[in-house]
């Protein structure tokens, strides 16, 4: 059992459209992170969220944690060709250290 | 500058073999990991050493050792490949032992192919 579920598993748009990804779990998370991996690359941290009902913004990407620690989202706006890579979704559970990662949405943004 | 090195970027064996990937971290960070990332891009941990020291093991096969000579190195040996380790295997490095909150810095993959 997948203990973080990320969907949409693949996301192929168009420049300019707004887009939204989704980290659920039936488990209560400390923290979660978004990391976004290109195409031969390690992954790189996006953000961190700690908060329940915490919402950040990175110009044109928007985080939320929900207000139970269960689940995240990511949004973007007006995505961008250069957006294009695999989104993970990492959380720590309460107690516990080491990083749990979803199976992340692969987004393709197309000029 | 790179931040975390992995070497090699590729390596292709033959089952049975025993091989090994390095890497390198100078960020001055005190925690190092490893990663295996399926061919589903499903990213799991394998390793966690902090100072050297080893912290996390997630059941992963005895064939698999890892070796810290210092914090700023954590290699990877594999004994006896087999198919199914076939992935891209990430090091990785944060300043603390904390997954909660702390940044981890992936290097940049190392791609084992097992034939």
């Amino acid at each position: 059992t997948q203990l973080l579920e990320q969907s949409p598993q693949f996301l192929s748009i168009q420049e300019g459209e707004n887009l939204t990804v989704y980290c659920n779990s039936s488990s209560v998370f400390s923290s979660l992170q978004w990391y976004r991996q290109e195409p031969g690359e390690g992954p790189v941290l996006l953000v961190t969220v700690v908060t329940g009902g915490e919402v950040k913004k990175l110009k044109r990407l928007t985080f939320q944690f929900g207000d139970a620690r269960k689940d995240s989202s990511l949004h973007i706006t007006a995505a961008q060709p250069g957006d294009t890579g695999l989104y993970l979704c990492a959380g720590a559970l309460a107690g516990y250290s080491t990083l749990t990662f979803g199976k992340g949405t692969m987004l393709l943004v197309s000029p | 500058d790179t931040a975390v090195s992995q070497t090699p970027k590729y390596l292709v064996t033959q089952m049975g073999n025993d091989k090994s990937i390095k890497c390198e971290q100078n960020l001055g960070h005190d925690t190092m990991y490893w990663y295996k990332q399926d061919s589903k891009k499903f990213l799991k941990i394998m390793f966690s050493y902090n100072n050297k020291e080893l912290i996390i093991n997630e059941t992963v096969p005895n064939r698999f050792s890892p070796k810290s000579p210092d914090k700023a190195h954590l290699n990877l040996h594999i004994n006896s490949l087999e198919l199914g380790d076939s992935a891209v295997y990430f090091c990785a490095s944060s300043q603390e032992f904390s997954g909660s909150t702390d940044t981890q810095y992936f290097g940049p993959g190392t791609r084992l192919t097992v034939l």
